[in-house]
């Protein structure tokens, strides 16, 4: 079935350093990848989604990538802000039955 | 603004007890969601339902069940608790396609002794 791994683990960055979070994929036929943001006590929410078709998107600070050859999608936040402090899910979409599966999570902590 | 709501923020329960946990969503989505969340392991999906009455085996569906005999109501069963069931429990909704746009609930934390 699909693994997503999710790297790193942990992140620090200074403010107003760029920070990248990147996720693997096995399932070659996944097409749709989201990006969940969970501050410290409160629930996961949705910051940016990218389907296979589309090699980039952009919302204000931050983007995902998507390489569908190499099976990689990555998550980058420009400007970092200490309320960029959270811990960040990668997920993606299983071919069959209709799944997300989640990436471990990365802890990232802005310092300022 | 979607709000999934779930009843307890805070469980504790003995080995052995069935515990119900409750979610309710107010958007009138079609789809619902149970997930556990444990620590280095992310979000594992234990069972979901696209519709009344209807459910399906998430990736971790051992020990538990559900329920969803309203739209709005989708709750899940572990039918004889056991330690290794102690975790955060994350409820989520959403309107279209099964995957896209989760509305995640605050979570219920059990703790089993």
């Amino acid at each position: 079935g699909e693994n997503v791994e999710q790297h790193p683990s942990t992140l620090s960055v200074q403010e107003g350093d760029s920070a990248v979070i990147k996720c693997t994929y096995s399932d070659s036929a996944s097409n749709y990848f989201p990006w969940y943001k969970q501050e410290l006590g409160k629930r996961p929410q949705l910051i940016i989604d990218i389907r296979s078709n589309v090699g980039e998107k952009k919302d204000q600070r931050i983007a995902v990538t998507l390489n569908k050859t190499a099976k990689h999608f990555s998550l980058h936040i420009t400007e970092t802000q200490p309320e960029d402090s959270a811990v960040y899910f990668c997920a993606a979409s299983v071919a069959y039955g209709n799944k997300l599966v989640f990436g471990a999570g990365t802890i990232l902590r802005v310092k300022s | 603004d979607v709000k999934v709501t779930q009843s307890s923020r805070y469980l504790v329960k003995r080995t052995g007890e069935k515990v119900f946990l409750e979610c309710v969503q107010d958007m009138d989505h079609e789809n619902m969601f149970w997930y556990r969340q444990d620590p280095g392991l992310g979000l594992r999906l234990i069972y979901f339902s696209y519709d009344v009455k209807m459910k399906e085996k998430g990736d971790i569906p051992e020990g538990y069940s559900v329920s969803r005999e309203k739209k709005e109501r989708f709750s899940l069963i572990l039918e004889s608790a056991s330690t290794n069931q102690t975790s955060m429990y994350l409820c989520a909704s959403s309107l279209t396609g099964l995957n896209e746009k989760l509305f995640f609930g605050s979570g219920t934390q059990l703790s089993v002794l």
